[in-house]
């Protein structure tokens, strides 16, 4: 089955600088890639997600990349803000959409 | 467009008894996937029901079960829960079964088991 990393599991930046978080997964046959971010008791929030005939994808100050040769994407946050604070979980899902499987999550912490 | 919405918010049960969360999908969404998330970790799949059917399952034993309703609401049911069973359950609400599709988070059920 399908198995997601995910890295650095804690990362601080300051207010302004970017961010970078890395997922790599096993399975060839995902082909769907989102990006959530969950704040402290809150419930998991699409930021955005890429598809496996995209390499890369951008909305605002958020873009993820997507490696399909050497299973990786990555999520970039650029010009951070206090605000961007949160955990950050990737995941994979293959063609038939029926397991979305999580990384373990990685907690940013932006500094003011 | 109604969100997903989860209940109850909060639980608590003790070792051995029976549990029964509710999920309303979102407006249009046809295909409902529920979700273990312990603390500290990303959500956990436990399986998924496209048109009143299950469409995958995760690792999870039999006694967690589910059940989905011609309006796509569904329940997670646990019997016989043991300690490890306390954790955050999510449903997220998708408009496709059968295909890699986007899917929307309810605000989750806090089950502690004691």
């Amino acid at each position: 089955g399908e198995n997601v990393e995910q890295h650095p599991s804690t990362l601080s930046v300051q207010e302004g600088d970017s961010a970078v978080i890395k997922c790599t997964y096993s399975d060839s046959a995902s082909n769907y890639f989102p990006w959530y971010k969950q704040e402290l008791g809150k419930r998991p929030q699409l930021i955005i997600d890429i598809r496996s005939n995209v390499g890369e994808k951008k909305d605002q100050r958020i873009a993820v990349t997507l490696n399909k040769t050497a299973k990786h994407f990555s999520l970039h946050i650029t010009e951070t803000q206090p605000e961007d604070s949160a955990v950050y979980f990737c995941a994979a899902i293959n063609n038939y959409g029926q397991n979305f499987v999580f990384g373990p999550g990685t907690r940013l912490s932006v500094l003011p | 467009e109604t969100g997903v919405t989860q209940s109850p918010t909060h639980l608590i049960k003790t070792r051995g008894q029976q549990v029964t969360l509710r999920c309303s999908s979102q407006s249009g969404h046809n295909t409902v996937s529920w979700y273990q998330q312990a603390l500290g970790q990303g959500p956990q799949f436990i399986f998924q029901y496209y048109r009143e059917e299950e469409n995958g399952r995760g690792n999870f034993p039999p006694r967690f079960s589910g059940l989905q309703f011609p309006n796509y609401s569904s329940e997670l049911n646990v019997n016989a829960l043991e300690l490890d069973d306390s954790a955050l359950y999510l449903c997220a609400s998708s408009p496709r079964g059968g295909v890699a599709d986007t899917q929307y988070f309810g605000p989750g059920t806090r089950l502690t088991v004691l």
